[in-house]
Order: structure tokens, then sequence, then C-alpha cells
């Protein structure tokens, strides 16, 4: 069974960078069938799509979020990571990590991480 | 403001049915057979329900079928179970370069 989980800081400074990683057991990333990414969402609002890759293609991002976001790959580790720099407390939420089809729908989800920014 | 547009709430009592619509344009829901549903429960990770329009993943509900037509998809919920309420929210494909637009998500409240 596909798992996703995401791990990183609770806390972020206003300013700095937003870190996390996604740990996949169960399933690979090289996997040329899907795309991988995240996926955040503020305390009591909706759904907003940050940006997947494909292995071995292109990474696409959020126009909105583009000048701010990297996404990056460890295969060796099965892992996937996001960056998010400059934070506000606008970027305070739940952020999930998530296995897309080709389709875009989303068929796996982390549990999801919340990440505040505060001083 | 969110790409798709979705109703804020809707509510029924159990065993009724009742429907979400889900509003984009032709550069998504209306010009791609890819629109997905997400059930979401309070603290929890949204679930897929449908995908491709209507398409149900192994282990959802039979009672849970989605259609299309022109650029509005919609999920009907039949025999409607208190279980089922939550926050139920719509993606689609689209052919911007972002890869998935999610509607606002609508509450839906069983009586």
């Amino acid at each position: 069974q596909l798992q996703l989980q995401e791990s990183g800081p609770g806390l972020v400074k206003p300013s700095e960078t937003l870190s996390l990683t996604c740990t996949v057991s169960g399933g690979s990333i090289s996997s040329s069938s899907y795309y991988w990414g995240w996926i955040r969402q503020p305390p009591g609002k909706g759904l907003e799509w940050i940006g997947s890759f494909y292995f071995g293609g292109t990474i696409y991002y959020s126009p909105s979020l583009k000048s701010r976001v990297t996404i990056s790959v460890d295969t060796s580790k099965n892992q996937f990571s996001l960056k998010l720099g400059s934070v506000t407390a606008a970027d305070t939420a739940v952020y999930y990590c998530a296995r897309q089809g080709t389709t875009s729908c989303v068929d796996y989800w982390g549990q999801g991480t919340l990440v505040t920014v505060s001083s | 403001q969110s790409a798709l547009t979705q109703p804020a709430s809707v509510s029924g009592s159990p065993g009724q049915s009742i429907t979400i619509s889900c509003t984009g344009t032709s550069s998504d829901v209306g010009g791609y057979n890819y629109v997905s549903w997400y059930q979401q429960h309070p603290g929890k990770a949204p679930k897929l329900m449908i995908y491709d329009v209507s398409n149900r993943p192994s282990g959802v509900s039979n009672r849970f079928s989605g259609s299309k037509s022109g650029n509005t998809a919609s999920l009907t919920i039949s025999g409607l179970q208190a279980e089922d309420e939550g926050d139920y929210y719509c993606g689609s494909y689209t052919s911007t370069r972002t890869l998935v637009v999610f509607g606002g998500g609508t509450k839906l409240t069983v009586l």
C-alpha cells in the first residue's frame, strides 16, 4: 500500500524559507506513470496546488508561487522536497504531499503537516 | 478566488439525494473529461471519490456518482448517510501549465 509522509518544521519565521520533505513507501517516485507534488490548505480554506514533477520530465509550479518555490527529488531515498522562500503569514497552511495521475486526479495524499509562519 | 466555482454549502436529510456543482471554463472542466471529486472530513486529508468525471476508485460507495455537461461537473450522493457529512472539492485538469485546479469547496450537512 502506497504511503506518503511529510516531515519538517512546524514553525517558520516571516521572510525565511519553508522546507518540507515527503517520504514515499510502498511505491517508487521513479514510476513514469504518475506525478508527485505538493498541495496546501490554509486553515478553514480550500485546496491550492503548489507544484508537481514527473520523474525524468518537467517540474510544474503554480504561477502564483513560481518565483518562490523549488521542488527537488532524491530517488536514492525515495523522497521529494519542497522549499518555499520569503514566507509570510499567508503561507500558513497544512501542506500535503501527494501523487497525481496523468489526468490530474490526486489519488494518494500524505496526512498533511501544519506549517505556521510567525515570529 | 478559486479557479472552479462550487456552492458554499448544501444540505439534505438521511436517505435523500444531493448534487454539488462545479463550474469552470472550456480550458478546464469543459475541455477535458478529467474532473475529480474529493471528500474531506475535519482534520483529515482529502479522499478521492470520483476521477475522470464519473469513475469511482475501488472501495468508494456506488452512492457517489459524477457527471459533466459543458463547463459544469456535478457530484451526486444518493441515499445520504450521516458519514457523508464533510467538505467536498472538485478538481480539474487544465490546459494551462497548472496541472490541476480546485474548486473552493462545498460543505455538506446531513440534517
